[in-house]
């Protein structure tokens, strides 16, 4: 079946540093999608990824979307404590809305 | 914006007993309603899909006479966890689709004792 893959499971970076989570799909997504969720709390969408090379960005944080739409990126630029938690992709596939999520990248930032 | 409302935020229940959570779409008709199960640390995992007026689609390995899915109508479904077991206590958590992109409930921490 599907699969998405996210690496890396967890990262601490010092306060300023950039941070990239990866993810990549066994098959051709229809899109991809991006959520954060805080400890305790739970997933908040961040953005949707559907055209092929689409590169977005929100602030501080840049997604893109590979060409076959196999695999994502989420870089985060000069990160801040307010940057922690765990980052999810999720993959939607082709022909329906069914949506399977990458195992997370929990992010660490030490002021 | 879209808001899913999920009831109830955290419940305990004796071993054997069943438990009944609800997922609404406030704002929006949500034509497909996701279920999540989410273990400490891990990563959310699809249960169930289903579509207003039909049985849900369940994931492989979710047994569907454990996990029974209703979605009656465009802004309600719900999840009851029949005879639940100390395994079976987890974050629940359902996503609410009208065009493809789902939103989230806050989430329902079943803890079985």
């Amino acid at each position: 079946g599907q699969q998405v893959m996210q690496i890396p499971q967890y990262q601490h970076v010092q306060e300023g540093e950039d941070f990239t989570t990866y993810c990549n799909s066994s098959t051709t997504l229809s899109n991809i999608q991006w959520y954060k969720q805080r400890p305790g709390g739970h997933p908040v969408f961040l953005i949707q990824l559907v055209k092929s090379g689409e590169v977005k960005k929100q602030k501080r944080l840049t997604f893109q979307f590979g060409e076959a739409k196999k695999n994502s990126s989420l870089h985060i630029t000069a990160t801040q404590t307010t940057d922690v938690g765990t980052y999810f992709c999720a993959g939607g596939n082709t022909g329906g809305f069914k949506t399977i999520f990458g195992a997370g990248t929990r992010l660490f930032v030490k002021a | 914006g879209a808001v899913v409302s999920q009831h109830p935020s955290w419940v305990i229940c004796k071993s054997g007993t069943s438990v009944k959570i609800e997922c609404r779409s406030l704002d929006f008709q949500a034509t497909t309603m996701f279920w999540y199960r989410q273990f400490p640390k891990q990563s959310l995992m699809l249960m169930a899909t289903s579509n207003e007026g039909s049985k849900a689609t369940y994931e492989q390995g979710v047994e569907k006479d454990k996990f029974l899915i209703n979605h009656a109508s465009l802004t309600l479904s719900t999840l009851t966890v029949t005879s639940a077991h100390p395994e079976d206590s987890s974050f629940y958590i359902c996503s609410a689709s009208r065009t493809g992109t789902g939103t989230f409930g806050s989430g329902t921490r079943l803890t079985v004792v």
